[in-house]
């Protein structure tokens, strides 16, 4: 049974463009929500988390929305390029207790040039 | 000057065999896990440890048997193979904390089973 439900399962858009990709969760316990990015042949790697306490968080062109409500959130990515081609995976876990991650499906985002 | 390093990078073995995949991390993490991505790329948790204490056992076949001789490594045995086990076994570590669980994946164990 998969925790966290994330879509699109994969999308295209032009360099330049803001790929979405949105997750949603039934447990209300989770209370950190991180986002990996796994590039072909790699592990996963962290790439932005969000707590429940805030709606919305920045780094650099990454931006993750967040929605505790609707238990939902999702991530944005700003000025797309062809380097952020890659699959994105939403995860969320319980602070207290540290030991696992229930990811997402992944959505496999392609940035043409 | 790999984190987490996972070796082999690629196995490819027949039907029944018994293979171990080892993983060891250089960054001090007390706990370690083992995921397994599918031909979907779906990643599952399978296995934590805590200090070389087993934490988490997600309804793997007991053919699957960890053991962490160490808190820096965590291996994974696999016996009686099947070609349903062909997938990307993936090692990670992390710092149990209240600030949340960032784990450091290796680079992935591409295991075929034919």
């Amino acid at each position: 049974q998969q925790q966290v439900k994330q879509s699109p399962q994969s999308l295209i858009v032009q360099k330049g463009g803001i790929p979405i990709i949105n997750c949603a969760y039934e447990n209300t316990a989770f209370d950190y929500f991180p986002w990996y990015q796994q590039f072909p042949g790699k592990g996963p790697a962290l790439l932005i988390a969000i707590r429940p306490d805030v709606s919305e968080k920045k780094e650099g062109r990454f931006t993750i929305s967040f929605n505790k409500s609707a238990k939902q959130f999702s991530l944005h990515i700003m000025d797309s390029q062809p380097g952020d081609s890659a699959t994105y995976f939403c995860a969320a876990s319980i602070m207290a207790n540290d030991y696992k991650l229930s990811f997402g499906a992944g959505t496999t985002v392609t940035v043409r040039a | 000057d790999t984190a987490v390093s996972q070796t082999p990078k690629y196995l490819v073995t027949q039907m029944g065999n018994d293979k171990s995949i080892k993983c060891e991390q250089n960054l001090g993490h007390d706990t370690m896990y083992w995921y397994k991505q599918d031909s979907k790329k779906f990643l599952k948790i399978m296995f934590s440890y805590n200090n070389k204490e087993l934490i988490i056992n997600e309804t793997v076949p007991n053919r699957f048997s960890p053991k962490s001789p160490d808190k820096a490594h965590l291996n994974l045995h696999i016996n009686s193979l099947e070609l349903g086990d062909s997938a990307v076994y993936f090692c990670a570590s992390s710092q149990a904390s209240t600030g949340g669980t960032e784990a450091f994946f290796g680079q992935g164990t591409r295991l075929t089973v034919v």
